[in-house]
């Protein structure tokens, strides 16, 4: 198993780009959750889901889209690129529910200048 | 109020030291429970999950006060490879299911 797999590992965009980034699990997992971490703080929930199909949003949704059409797929897209959103993303998954263990990626590390 | 707190550190102890990280969670619905760590650069990985009852894995005791709202987590004999951040996570109630919440961690550092 190769586990929770994100890509890329780091990018430079510029002010109103646009990109997405791609986050996939091989563990059949229901759950899978997108968060940001700024430095020296704690993960932000981003967006999450449930299943196939079914989306929802966390703390600081603003700025970002996902889409979950498959169970091992779950990209997040950032249709303007702003400063603020330079962070680095960590893609996780779970079993069934949050009570369960998540299993992250190792990240995603992104500036915008 | 933050829904989940944690003081930042750094924790600087020598080798061989027992330390104690308490992580305070405002809401009294909160349903589960976990410390994960993770290392400089890198993704968290889960340390353990925390129980009413309390449990222990090796040198590492964690513990939950309900009635206090807080959970605590004891490194006894500290080596250096403990040295990392340590994660409290909480499940929060969020229109009819929980998410988790995370603290911003508790740096430590172990030095010989």
């Amino acid at each position: 198993n190769a586990g929770v797999t994100q890509t890329p590992k780091f990018r430079i965009l510029k002010i109103g780009q646009s990109m997405t980034l791609q986050c996939t699990q091989d563990m059949n997992h229901n759950y899978m959750y997108w968060y940001r971490q700024d430095p020296g703080m704690g993960l932000k929930l981003i967006y999450y889901s449930v299943g196939a199909g079914i989306t929802d949003k966390g703390e600081v949704p603003n700025g970002y889209n996902v889409s979950r059409s498959t169970t091992e797929d779950f990209p997040l897209r950032l249709e303007l690129a702003a400063p603020s959103q330079t962070s680095v993303y960590f893609c996780a998954s779970s079993v069934d529910t949050p009570r369960e263990t998540q299993y992250f990626g190792p990240g995603t590390r992104l500036l915008v200048l | 109020r933050k829904e989940v707190e944690q003081d930042p550190g750094p924790f600087n102890v020598p080798e061989g030291a027992t330390v104690a990280f308490n992580c305070t969670y405002s809401n009294s619905a909160s349903q589960s429970f976990f410390w994960y760590r993770q290392d400089c650069r890198k993704e968290p990985k889960l340390l353990m999950s925390v129980y009413s009852s309390g449990n222990e894995d090796g040198r590492f005791t964690a513990q939950l006060n309900r009635a206090s709202q807080y959970i605590s987590l004891l490194i006894r004999d500290s080596k250096l490879s403990d040295s990392a951040t340590y994660l409290c996570v909480v499940t929060l109630p969020s229109g009819g299911s929980y998410i988790p919440t995370f603290g911003r961690g508790t740096s430590l550092i172990v030095h010989p």
